[in-house]
């Protein structure tokens, strides 16, 4: 079936221990997101790719970063975790075109940092 | 300033029973509104998208409405069961390159038995 991976599920890294969080799509879609949710919050947008075109938030901090090597695969990468990091990663994706389409959002991936 | 709110932040109800959540928003140029369910430890997964032409929809027990001349949405859940349990995520969609969404704070349902 058509989906969005992410892995690990679960991931546990040490304080200031860089840390690579995977998420793949077989839908083909343009655009592809990186959400930062902390427990009982809203997701929070961190960055999106619109097929290779790099969007930061404005106030995402420096210490996460992204790369799309292709349409399929997506990462997000943190140079120097600190305790309030940890979190859910949600990755979602889109057609692109037009903001009607429908965003997909992958299981999650739950981070721990020691 | 683009703003989704919801209310009430948590509700407990009867399996069986019905119930509504609500949804105002502030966001500009409106595209579209979606209801989002996300049980616990997972992502959201999409329940209803509505444009601004449209007034209603269903999805099984779930039915969404949209008033886009007062910006308010809800979502009415039937006969609840035990697996509706879930965050219960307002999001509205600006007209932009990307689609980015605009995420309320969430209901917070509890089924009991």
């Amino acid at each position: 079936d058509a989906m969005v991976i992410q892995n690990p599920r679960y991931q546990v890294t040490q304080f200031g221990k860089p840390v690579t969080l995977s998420c793949s799509q077989t839908l083909n879609h343009n655009v592809m997101y990186w959400y930062q949710q902390k427990s009982s919050q809203a997701p929070k947008l961190l960055f999106h790719y619109y097929d290779k075109d790099f969007n930061n938030e404005a106030d995402t901090p420096d210490n996460f970063q992204s790369r799309r090597p292709n349409t399929s695969f997506c990462f997000l990468d943190i140079r120097s975790p600190g305790l309030g990091d940890a979190a859910m990663y949600l990755c979602a994706t889109n057609r692109g075109g037009q903001s009607y389409n429908e965003q997909f959002f992958g299981p999650g991936t739950r981070l721990t940092v020691l | 300033k683009n703003q989704v709110e919801q209310s009430p932040q948590s509700l407990i109800i009867l399996e069986g029973k019905n119930c509504t959540l609500q949804c105002n928003y502030t966001v500009s140029p409106f595209s579209n509104l979606r209801w989002y369910k996300q049980d616990t430890g997972r992502g959201p997964v999409s329940l209803t998208i509505m444009t601004f032409s449209e007034n209603t929809k269903s999805n099984g027990r779930y039915t969404a409405t949209l008033d886009a001349d007062t910006k308010q949405s809800s979502l009415h859940i039937t006969a609840s069961q035990l697996s509706d349990s879930a965050s219960y995520i307002c999001v509205v969609s600006a007209m932009n390159k990307g689609g980015k969404l605009i995420f309320g704070q969430g209901t917070e349902l509890s089924v009991k038995p």
